[in-house]
């Protein structure tokens, strides 16, 4: 068991570029969460998946930020344009059911700064 | 909407005691589960310990254990024997029984440990 495995683990971007995270979620896990930390507002959820499909996006904070899962082991969250204040760390977690069922596991995030 | 409290931002013990960190939360809800995840410098999110409202009986995982008061709502976590590989930022979560699967967290309590 590899663990959820997320890239980059620092990115380091200007202002108005184009940023995309990846995670590769633990085999067989349904579930599957974006989630990002600040100082100021804590962990929040942005959007989960299960099976491949979106089922809750109200997370994401405006229409700059998107998210795929196009199959099972891979998912993307984009930021286009990004701005200063997406600097945070990003955090993608996977469960095998439902995240009260069975353990969230959590990738190592990637920080994400935006100049 | 429900939301979870850590009102100690930080905390800190000697190593070999024991030490208790507060969590309370609000829901309407009767049936849920609440967790304790410990996020060391690494920063990965690690589970420590989950309680379902349901049982009665406080859940405990070798050194760390809960106080669940469901009246009060409130579930702190007590760590015994306290050790340097305690050291961390610890977040309360919360999640619905049923339903939507997102985790809500307080906003941690970072825990020292002193040698």
């Amino acid at each position: 068991d590899a663990g959820v495995i997320q890239s980059p683990r620092h990115e380091v971007t200007e202002m108005g570029q184009e940023v995309t995270l990846r995670c590769k979620p633990i085999s067989g896990h349904d579930y599957l969460f974006w989630y990002r930390q600040t100082m100021m507002r804590g962990l929040e959820l942005l959007i989960y998946f299960n099976n491949n499909v979106p089922i809750d996006d109200s997370g994401m904070p405006e229409d700059r930020f998107s998210a795929k899962m196009p199959n099972a082991s891979f998912s993307t969250l984009k930021i286009q344009p990004s701005e200063p204040r997406d600097s945070a760390v990003y955090f993608c977690a996977s469960s095998l059911w439902g995240p009260g069922d069975s353990p969230l596991h959590f990738g190592n995030g990637t920080r994400l700064t935006v100049t | 909407a429900q939301t979870v409290t850590q009102s100690q931002p930080e905390m800190s013990v000697q190593e070999a005691e024991t030490v208790t960190l507060s969590c309370t939360y609000d829901t309407s809800e009767s049936d849920y589960y609440l967790f304790w995840y410990k996020q060391p410098p690494s920063r990965q999110m690690i589970l420590v310990i989950r309680q379902e409202a349901y049982k009665q009986q406080n859940a405990t995982e070798n050194r760390f254990s809960v106080n669940f008061q469901k009246a009060a709502k409130s579930f702190s976590l007590k760590i015994s024997d306290s050790q340097l590989g305690d050291a961390a930022m610890y977040f309360c979560a919360y999640r619905s029984w049923g339903g939507a699967q997102k985790l809500v967290f307080g906003q941690g309590t970072r825990l020292t440990i002193n040698p």
